[in-house]
């Protein structure tokens, strides 16, 4: 099956500081998105991609779905503490549902 | 605007014991439903999906079943919970080629 490999595992940084993340795939995807999710809560959606090459920004994230549509990444600028999270990629194809597929995630720690 | 209810938030269960979390969206019609389950804060395992009433697709073979009696209700079901069962539950909901978006989760423990 497909499988995702999203690095970091976990990041400590300063506030202030910018953040990237990325993911890779061995498999190409029609669409690329990124997920934050709090502990305890469902994670929310952060960015959607849909086209090869795209750049969306959505505040200070921002994301790129690669040309050869088996890789992403986020960037997030001036972090600050409410950042703090884990943070997923998930890259869908076509077909019946769109079945995601998700990277094992980035826990980012923001620190004062 | 679409919003998703899942419950209850968390739940203790002995083991042997049946099993019953309820997923709603409100919002909008025919979306594809979503069951997930996370072990510790990682990795999303899909369990079920669904493309319409009474349509359901396993992913994974496990103690668990699905069912959608409403075009916007999926519950999540088992007759003897496991003690392997425990984890957060994660329900989901997509329409047509959009983004699949989450509920807040339950939170199963079983003893």
């Amino acid at each position: 099956g497909q499988q995702l490999n999203q690095s970091p595992q976990s990041m400590f940084i300063q506030e202030g500081e910018d953040v990237s993340m990325n993911c890779t795939s061995s498999s190409i995807f029609n669409t690329w998105l990124w997920y934050k999710q709090d502990p305890g809560e469902g994670p929310v959606l952060l960015i959607a991609l849909y086209k090869a090459g795209e750049l969306t920004s959505n505040g200070r994230l921002t994301a790129q779905f690669g040309i050869t549509r088996k890789d992403s990444f986020l960037n997030i600028s001036a972090s600050i503490p409410s950042d703090v999270g884990i943070y997923f990629c998930a890259g869908q194809t076509r077909g019946s549902a769109r079945q995601l597929t998700f990277g094992s995630g980035t826990q980012l720690t923001v620190l004062p | 605007s679409q919003t998703i209810h899942q419950w209850p938030a968390t739940l203790v269960q002995p083991v042997g014991s049946p099993l019953s979390l309820e997923c709603t969206v409100e919002g909008t019609s025919n979306p594809n439903l979503y069951w997930y389950r996370q072990a510790a804060g990682r990795g999303l395992q899909l369990l079920f999906y669904s493309v319409g009433i009474g349509q359901i697709s396993s992913e994974v073979p496990q103690n668990l079943s699905a069912s959608r009696p409403q075009d916007r209700q999926f519950i999540l079901s088992s007759k003897k919970l496991l003690l392997s069962d425990s984890g957060f539950y994660l329900c989901a909901w997509s329409v047509n080629t959009g983004p699949q978006h989450f509920g807040d989760g339950t939170r199963l423990s079983i003893l």
